[in-house]
């Protein structure tokens, strides 16, 4: 499977700033995802991060909040935009490639906001 | 509104018992189904996947579906302690496979 990496592994921020992650793959991928894991939850899907074009949001998540870009098949970075602690959660990319739907997860990203 | 649900637990088993996680789903649309293991402050790990009805087996890990029923299953034969985690089912469906994750089921393993 690919190695995902993920940066920052943690950060603690201010509320109402916004912080980017970026997701680096060593391989081309076909599928890229963003999830968070709020406090001792599951996880939950923010959006398919789409190469060449705009991501595709979950119900409850929206751009101007969590806006994403995928300039090519490697790479990825989520913002979380205007920060609350609501948003204090673990952010996790996930990858799979055509053909298949498994999907193999970065090592997250760990936000607190205070 | 698809839904995953699992028997949230917790769970324990003694070392050497087998360990039986459940988890339902509402889409009938479903193709395939995951167990990932997370361990306490890590990603989730993939465990299993199944996409056919009936039992898949790796080593100590058998996973069950059956469609009909919206049912899928996971066995741990011959528990360890290191098998000690939250174990999440997950359902593909729609046109990018999205992943709906079950709210997981934390396992103990007791020595």
């Amino acid at each position: 499977s690919a190695v995902i990496s993920q940066k920052p592994s943690r950060d603690i921020c201010q509320r109402g700033t916004s912080l980017t992650i970026q997701c680096q793959v060593d391989s081309q991928v076909t599928m890229m995802f963003w999830y968070r894991q709020q406090p001792g939850q599951s996880l939950t899907l923010i959006a398919t991060a789409n190469q060449g074009s705009e991501a595709t949001y979950e119900s409850g998540f929206v751009i101007d909040k969590f806006p994403i870009s995928r300039p090519n098949l490697t790479f990825s970075t989520l913002t979380v935009s205007n920060m609350s602690p609501e948003d204090s959660s673990i952010y996790l990319c996930s990858v799979s490639d055509r053909g298949t739907d498994t999907q193999y997860f970065g090592p997250g990203t760990r936000l607190t906001v205070l | 509104q698809k839904e995953v649900e699992q028997n949230s637990g917790p769970l324990s088993v003694p070392e050497g018992a087998i360990a039986s996680l459940n988890c339902t789903y509402s889409d009938r649309g479903s193709q395939s189904f995951f167990w990932y293991r997370q361990y306490s402050g890590k990603s989730p790990e993939l465990i299993m996947f199944i996409y056919s009805n009936g039992d898949k087996e790796d080593g100590r890990f058998t996973a069950q579906l059956n469609k009909a029923s919206q049912y899928v299953s996971l066995l741990i034969r011959d528990s360890q302690p290191s098998d000690s985690a939250t174990y999440l089912c997950a359902v593909a469906s729609g046109s990018a496979r999205q992943l709906t994750f079950g709210s997981g089921t934390q396992l103990t393993v007791l020595p």
